[in-house]
């Protein structure tokens, strides 16, 4: 059975800091990932997803993630986080379920994101 | 619609009575998900429809949940005799399997439940 850990519960920058989240999965072969960001009140918007291919993938704004196979890892950068990045980040994975399909997604607990002025 | 469209967004019911969620998914898409989202729980998967396959059901709680996805379209989500442990947000979505391959799953806004 696949499994994320988002290892961050919360996570504290100022504005203009980089960023990067940590997510590391567990999964027999090489799935497919994805990251959702959660504004209060708000549903789950897709940032990036990683199917195959280049491993280094960009998103909406302005994020990009880097799924490193030898760590398991999906982490989420930014290089300038603004006000408006604040929010709930969700990494997933989908194990793959024949041909190109996947199932369920399986989510990591989330990180909550504050930015500082 | 243009996306994902859940109702109703908020209920709140009385313990013991039975609930039902409404999901329409986006026209077209064949996949279907529910999941459960509730403070210091994150994201639980409950339910996913692909198709014409059998659902996988494997996060459903216990017993009191059920789905069902009629036509290959709207689903609905029926808890019964609903707990206080069941307040929580429940988020329904939907992906295409068209094609060469799943687009990435478009989640509603979902409903909140509260069980008092």
């Amino acid at each position: 059975a696949q499994s994320v850990t988002q290892p961050d519960i919360h996570i504290t920058v100022s504005e203009g800091a980089s960023l990067e989240l940590r997510c590391n999965y567990s999964y027999g072969a090489t799935p497919y990932l994805f990251w959702y960001v959660q504004s209060p009140g708000q549903g789950l918007q897709l940032l990036l997803k990683y199917f195959s291919g280049d491993t280094l993938v960009q998103g909406i704004k302005g994020f990009e993630a880097e799924f490193k196979r030898s760590q398991s890892s999906f982490n989420l950068r930014k290089p300038s986080v603004h006000w408006s990045d604040a929010a709930e980040y969700f990494c997933a994975v989908g194990a793959r379920a024949g041909g190109t399909s996947y199932g369920k997604l399986t989510f990591g607990q989330g990180t909550i994101l504050t930015v500082h002025p | 619609g243009a996306g994902v469209s859940q109702s109703p967004s908020n209920k709140v019911t009385e313990k013991g009575k039975d609930v039902e969620l409404r999901c329409d998914p986006i026209s077209g898409h064949t996949a279907l998900y529910w999941y459960r989202q509730s403070l210091g729980q994150g994201l639980e998967f409950l339910i996913y429809f692909q198709g014409n396959s059998a659902p996988d059901k494997s996060g459903l709680p216990s017993d009191r949940f059920s789905a069902e996805r009629t036509g290959g379209s709207v689903s609905t989500l029926t808890i019964q005799r609903t707990q206080q442990e069941d307040s929580a947000v429940y988020l329904c979505a939907s992906s295409s399997t068209g094609g060469r391959l799943n687009t990435e799953a478009f989640f509603g806004q979902g409903t909140r439940l509260t069980v008092v």
